[in-house]
C-alpha cells in the first residue's frame, strides 16, 4: 500500500516570490508520482508527473518537481509565483499500474501581491 | 488530446434519495476509471477501480451497494449515489486512463449537495 504526505497545509507567500511545497511518500517498489492543481470551487488540474528517467520534471506554468528515492520525496518548485498560482496544491502517487491515484491532504498556497 | 467530461457539474438531490453521475472520455479508450470523492475541506479518497475485463475494486468504506458503477465501454462510466445524506456531499471526480498512459484524465468533477 503507498501513503503520501504534505506536511504543510498552507503557505502563504508573495507574489514573485519562489515556493517549494513538500510530498513524502512510502511505497517499496516502483512508483508513479504526479501533482495536481485545484483552484476554489474546481476540479483537479495535473501539473507535472514522474515515473522514471530524469528526476527533475518540468511541469505546466512554470512548475518542476525532483523525484528523490533516498529521500523518499517529490516536492514541487516554482522560481517566482503569480496571484493566479493560489490554490490547492496535491501530490498523487500510484503504487501499481492497475492501482489508483493515493492523494495527500493537499497545500494550499496563498500568493498576496 | 484526451479529455473526460463529467455531467452534470452540479446537482442537489432530497435527503434518502439517489442521484446518478457521467462520465466520458473522449479523444482515447478508457481502459481504466477511477471515481473520487473530496468531501467539504478534505482531500480525494477513491471510491472505486474499474479497469475493462476486471471486476470494479472499491476501496474501504466504499461499497457496490451505496455506490453502483458502470463501466459499460470504452468511453463511458456511470456512478450513482443510492440513498444519499449529508455525509454524502462533496465533489465526486471520475479519472480515467487508456491503455498505455501513466497519467490519469480528469473531469471537473460533479458537486453534490443533499438537502
Amino acid at each position: 500500500t503507498q501513503t503520501v504526505s504534505q506536511s504543510d497545509a498552507h503557505v502563504t507567500v508573495f507574489e514573485g516570490d519562489s515556493v517549494e511545497l513538500r510530498c513524502n511518500y512510502s511505497y517499496g517498489g516502483s512508483i508513479y508520482l504526479s501533482w495536481y492543481i485545484q483552484h476554489h470551487g474546481r476540479g483537479l488540474q495535473f501539473l507535472l508527473k514522474y515515473y522514471s528517467g530524469n528526476p527533475v520534471v518540468q511541469g505546466v506554468n512554470g512548475f518542476e518537481a525532483e523525484f528523490s528515492k533516498s529521500d523518499s520525496s517529490f516536492h514541487l518548485r516554482k522560481a517566482s509565483v503569480h496571484w493566479s498560482d493560489s490554490a490547492v496544491y496535491f501530490c498523487a502517487v500510484r503504487g501499481g499500474y492497475a492501482q489508483g491515484l493515493t492523494f495527500g491532504l493537499g497545500t494550499r498556497v496563498s500568493v498576496f501581491p | 488530446g484526451a479529455l473526460v467530461y463529467q455531467y452534470p457539474r452540479r446537482t442537489i438531490c432530497k435527503s434518502g434519495t439517489s442521484m446518478r453521475m457521467e462520465c466520458q472520455a473522449v479523444g482515447f479508450q478508457a481502459t481504466s476509471v477511477a471515481w473520487y470523492r473530496q468531501s467539504p475541506q478534505k482531500t480525494f479518497e477513491l471510491i472505486a477501480l474499474s479497469t475493462v475485463n476486471s471486476a470494479i475494486k472499491y476501496e474501504q468504506n466504499f461499497t457496490q451497494e451505496k455506490f453502483p458503477i458502470s463501466h459499460p465501454n470504452l468511453s463511458f462510466s456511470s456512478m450513482t449515489v443510492l440513498n444519499a445524506y449529508l455525509e454524502d456531499r462533496g465533489l465526486y471526480l471520475c479519472g480515467a486512463k487508456g491503455q498505455g498512459h501513466e497519467r490519469l484524465f480528469f473531469g471537473h468533477g460533479t458537486k453534490l449537495s443533499v438537502l
